[in-house]
């Protein structure tokens, strides 16, 4: 059970789109629709922004968009805004009930 | 809405076993899964373990030996023993709700929401 791997640091200016990526294998991303992001700002605990590959939970703004190619998973944030800078994490389910989080990427909002 | 909180000792020697608990407030206890989540100072989430309404129980691999969760229906609490603690057990411990099971509906299968999450440190 292997963290999926994610990019530290993406930037990018007001209105901008940034994609983030969540590179897993055949055995979590690959193989379960089942994968999730978080948004985390400072001394905050963890938000869902996305949940099996593509869906957003109620009341998170249609800014946020997921998707997955084979054993990568991506966030993309578009019309980046001021509020969007945060940390965020991917999550896939692994099987057997288990999960296993992404080490995260920072977004600055330049 | 629910909600979670969490409680339990804030400092733990080395060696002993750190024990957390997580009251659930506002909402069902049945049908869910129930996990607990860390995060070493300054690093990215760590999944440790679940337990569903019934009792079952599943862990992280690389923490199994050391981990026992546990469920308190009656009470709609659930807690964590992690054993043997070293300075890098020290993190915050995030308790969660997470995926549904019931007989043939398997859905929301994220984790939402959390509670805001208590700090342990590992010192003498």
């Amino acid at each position: 059970q292997s963290a999926l791997t994610q990019p530290r640091s993406v930037s990018g200016s007001p209105g901008q789109s940034v994609t983030l990526s969540c590179i897993g294998s055949s055995s979590d991303v690959g193989y379960y629709n089942y994968v999730s992001w978080y948004q985390q700002h400072p001394g905050k605990a963890p938000k869902p922004i996305i949940y099996d590959v593509n869906k957003r939970p109620s009341g998170v703004p249609d800014r946020f968009s997921g998707s997955k190619s084979g054993n990568t998973a991506s966030l993309t944030i578009s019309g980046l805004q001021a509020e969007d800078e945060a940390d965020y994490y991917c999550c896939s389910y692994v099987g057997s009930y288990t999960w296993v989080f992404g080490g995260g990427t920072k977004v600055t909002v330049l | 809405q629910v909600q979670l909180q969490e409680s339990g000792p804030r400092v733990v020697r080395p060696s002993e076993t750190l024990s957390l608990t997580c009251s659930v407030s506002g909402g069902s206890f049945s049908s869910y899964y129930w996990s607990w989540i860390r995060q070493p100072p300054g690093k990215g989430l760590e999944w440790i373990a679940n337990i569903y309404f019934s009792g079952s129980t599943n862990y992280n691999p690389s923490l199994k030996s050391r981990l026992t969760i546990s469920l308190d229906t009656s009470r709609t609490q659930f807690s964590l023993k992690l054993r043997s603690v070293t300075a890098a057990d020290t993190a915050v411990y995030y308790c969660a709700r997470g995926l549904y099971v019931d007989r043939a509906v398997i859905k929301d299968n994220y984790f939402d929401p959390w509670g805001q999450g208590t700090l342990v440190t590992v010192s003498s």
